[in-house]
C-alpha cells in the first residue's frame, strides 16, 4: 500500500542535540511537506519541497533544516538552535496540482529531556 | 493571506445524533477544501476533498458542503458514533500549495 512513513514514532532529545525526524514517502508525490503541532495551536509550516533539491522556508523554519536528495525522502533536522522543540512532527505529501490533496504520516514526537 | 478559522473549538454529543462541523476561510479563492480527522497522538486521515467547482462531497455518514462566495464549508455526521470521536480539520491551500488549517473541532461522542 501507498502511503507516508514517518519514523521513529517517539523520540527523546538532549539539550543541545540535534536530532533528525525520517519522512519516506512511495506515493510519487512530487511535494512534500513538515508541519509542527502544539497542543491548542492549529499546524504550523516548518519546510516544503515542491521538487527534489529544492525547498523553501514555512512560517516557523528557524532551527530547523530539511534536504530533499530523492523524491521519496524529506528529513528534517531539528538543530540546537531550536529553542523549544517539544511537539508533535507531522510530515505530508501531495501531487504538484494538489488534485487529491495532501497525504499526512503518522507524525513523530519529539520531546526535550 | 488566508485564515481559517473553525468553529466550534470543542462539541458533545449523545450517540445518534447529527452534527454539523464548520469552517469559514477569508479568501473565497480557493482551489479546493479538504476536511481531516485527527485522533490523540496521531497522524491526519484525509475524510473529504472537494474541489472549488463542486458544491459538497459524500462519504458514508460524512458529507461535506463548499460554498466559496460566502467563505464556509460545512461537514455533517449522521448518527453518530463513539468512534466519531476525535479532533476535526478543515484546510484550504495557499501560496506554493501549502495548506493552511484551521484548530480544529474536537468532538466526543457520548453513549
Amino acid at each position: 500500500d501507498g502511503g507516508i512513513t514517518q519514523s521513529p514514532k517517539y523520540l527523546f532529545r538532549k539539550e543541545g542535540q540535534n536530532v533528525t525526524l525520517s519522512c519516506e514517502q512511495n506515493l510519487n508525490h512530487d511535494a512534500m511537506y513538515w508541519y509542527r503541532q502544539d497542543p491548542g495551536q492549529g499546524l504550523r509550516l516548518i519546510y516544503y519541497s515542491q521538487i527534489v533539491n529544492d525547498f523553501q522556508k514555512g512560517d516557523i523554519a528557524e532551527g530547523y533544516s530539511v534536504s530533499r536528495e530523492k523524491k521519496e525522502s524529506f528529513p528534517l533536522t531539528v538543530t540546537s538552535a531550536q529553542k523549544n522543540p517539544t511537539a508533535f512532527y507531522l510530515c505530508a505529501s501531495s501531487l504538484p496540482d494538489l488534485n487529491y490533496g495532501y497525504t499526512f504520516g503518522s507524525g513523530t514526537r519529539l520531546t526535550v529531556v | 493571506k488566508q485564515e481559517v478559522t473553525q468553529i466550534p473549538a470543542a462539541l458533545s454529543v449523545p450517540e445518534g445524533e447529527n452534527l454539523v462541523l464548520n469552517c469559514s476561510f477569508t479568501d473565497s479563492a480557493i482551489y479546493n477544501l479538504q476536511w481531516f480527522r485527527q485522533d490523540p497522538g496521531k497522524g491526519l486521515t484525509s475524510l473529504l476533498l472537494i474541489q472549488s467547482s463542486q458544491r459538497e462531497q459524500t462519504s458514508g455518514r460524512l458529507n461535506a458542503s463548499l460554498d466559496k462566495s460566502s467563505g464556509r464549508s460545512t461537514l455533517y455526521i449522521a448518527a453518530s458514533q463513539p468512534g466519531d470521536s476525535a479532533t476535526y480539520l478543515c484546510a484550504v491551500p495557499g501560496g506554493g500549495n501549502k495548506l493552511t488549517f484551521g484548530t480544529g473541532t474536537q468532538l466526543k461522542v457520548e453513549l
